[in-house]
């Protein structure tokens, strides 16, 4: 299995806090991704990684900010939380673009915003 | 922008047949790869097979097939002999050369009966 942490696993706050996610992989992987799970919408992408400090923005960006300061860790914080962002988040990384890999993934974050 | 559509909510299927499940895309780019995922009820990502636009052949992976017909954009995953631990959500997905992340279809709900 590819070793990717993510912390915490649960998470139950208030809409207006701030929350981060934490995605760890231990491969050195270069790329790295932010998705979101909901009912009826498969996963989608928030934002990813194609190396230290190098991000981008993915389909629904909106409230999501991320930061990767090392090969190891990428991070995804929602500044002021609100409970359309209740969810399950799950990182993913891949060693080359994902067009020729395919992308493993952590085992997800499940997010409740009250 | 990629497109996945599986049309395919969910489906019963007895024990040791085959199974298709369907999945067609959209994309304009020449360059893409075709990923098909599995999510068991408790929640991982398990990655199943993968078909390069590019690959001649039809992608296998033991009890895994990918029946890719490029005209027709479609990369039907084949399991062979279902088993009941098949018995899942599973995941269509498609990245361009752009390496910007997955899109993902909505998914199909299979269950195995004995």
């Amino acid at each position: 299995d590819a070793g990717i942490t993510q912390s915490p696993r649960h998470k139950v706050t208030e809409t207006g806090t701030p929350v981060t996610l934490r995605c760890h992989q231990t491969e050195n992987h270069r790329y790295m991704y932010w998705y979101r799970q909901d009912p009826g919408h498969g996963l989608r992408l928030i934002h990813y990684s194609y190396g230290v400090k190098d991000t981008d923005k993915g389909e629904v960006s909106d409230g999501y900010s991320v930061s990767r300061s090392k090969t190891e860790d990428f991070l995804l914080t929602l500044e002021s939380a609100t409970s359309s962002q209740t969810s399950v988040y799950f990182c993913a990384i891949s060693e080359s673009p994902g067009f020729t890999q395919p992308q493993h993934f952590g085992d997800g974050t499940r997010l409740s915003i009250l | 922008a990629q497109k996945i559509t599986q049309t395919q909510p969910g489906m019963f299927v007895q024990e040791k047949e085959a199974v298709t499940l369907d999945c067609t895309y959209d994309t304009s780019d020449p360059s893409y790869g075709l990923f098909w995922y599995k999510q068991p009820s408790s929640g991982e990502m398990i990655f199943l097979i993968y078909q390069g636009s590019y690959d001649q052949q039809n992608a296998t992976e033991g009890r895994y097939s990918l029946n890719f017909q490029k005209a027709r954009k479609s990369a039907n995953l084949v399991i062979s002999a279902s088993q009941l631990g098949d018995s899942a959500m599973y995941f269509c997905a498609i990245e361009g050369g752009g390496a910007d992340g997955l899109t993902f279809g909505k998914g199909t709900h299979l269950i195995i009966q004995p």
